[in-house]
């Protein structure tokens, strides 16, 4: 069953460093998505990735955060300066086209991001 | 904005006995419900969902969550617990183009 694939699985920077958090969603999948869960919290949504656009994005993304689809296949979450407080899983997730609540999300294994 | 709570961070049974998690949703429109299992270092995998139609749902590994209105309740159950379903689990609201997360239930089964 086709997967979508997180790397690096665990990435410790110190703060203040740029971070890229990389991800291959499911091959015929057109939305994207990260979400990150700090240890012992829920799972938050961060943005949402479609047409090479942001659709939405949550409060906790802002200036330092990006996202890119640079290539056919990766989809990338940029962390221009990192602060302690980033240190969390971050998770990406893709689904299908069609009504949007019937396409579930399929979510990678993560990336443990730890800000030192 | 749609919202759901799970009652308990913590559930444990054991071996055999019957598996209730909690769930309740805060909507105002019919809701889309889902269900998902995070293993120890894995990602987040569905094991069911609620769209429309039946409310009674079967989802994967003989988890099934019945959607009761009259609650505003989309609770978890298993009939009979098993070690491999020990795992965090995640209550979910589709809400506009994005799932929005409960605050998961760790499950621990004991032999």
């Amino acid at each position: 069953e086709p997967e979508v694939t997180q790397t690096p699985s665990h990435q410790v920077t110190q703060m203040g460093q740029e971070v890229i958090l990389r991800c291959v969603p499911i091959s015929n999948h057109l939305y994207f998505y990260w979400y990150r869960q700090i240890l012992g919290q829920k799972v938050e949504f961060l943005v949402s990735f479609y047409n090479n656009e942001i659709s939405e994005k949550s409060e906790i993304f802002d200036d330092q955060f990006s996202v890119e689809r640079p290539d056919g296949s990766n989809f990338t979450l940029k962390i221009r300066s990192t602060k302690l407080e980033d240190s969390a899983m971050y998770f990406c997730a893709s689904r299908t086209t069609g009504i949007s609540y019937n396409s579930p999300l399929h979510f990678g294994n993560g990336t443990r991001l730890t800000v030192t | 904005a749609q919202s759901v709570t799970q009652l308990g961070s913590h559930v444990s049974v054991s071996e055999g006995a019957l598996v209730l998690l909690r769930c309740n949703y805060s909507s105002s429109v019919p809701p889309y419900l889902f269900w998902y299992v995070q293993y120890p270092n894995q990602g987040l995998q569905l094991l069911l969902k609620y769209t429309t139609g039946a409310t009674l749902v079967k989802g994967i590994n003989g988890f099934e969550a019945e959607f009761k209105k009259s609650e505003t309740s989309f609770h978890l159950t298993k009939p009979s617990a098993h070690m491999s379903d020990a795992a965090e689990y995640f209550c979910a609201v589709w809400d506009t183009d994005k799932l929005i997360f409960g605050t998961g239930t760790r499950l621990q089964v004991f032999p």
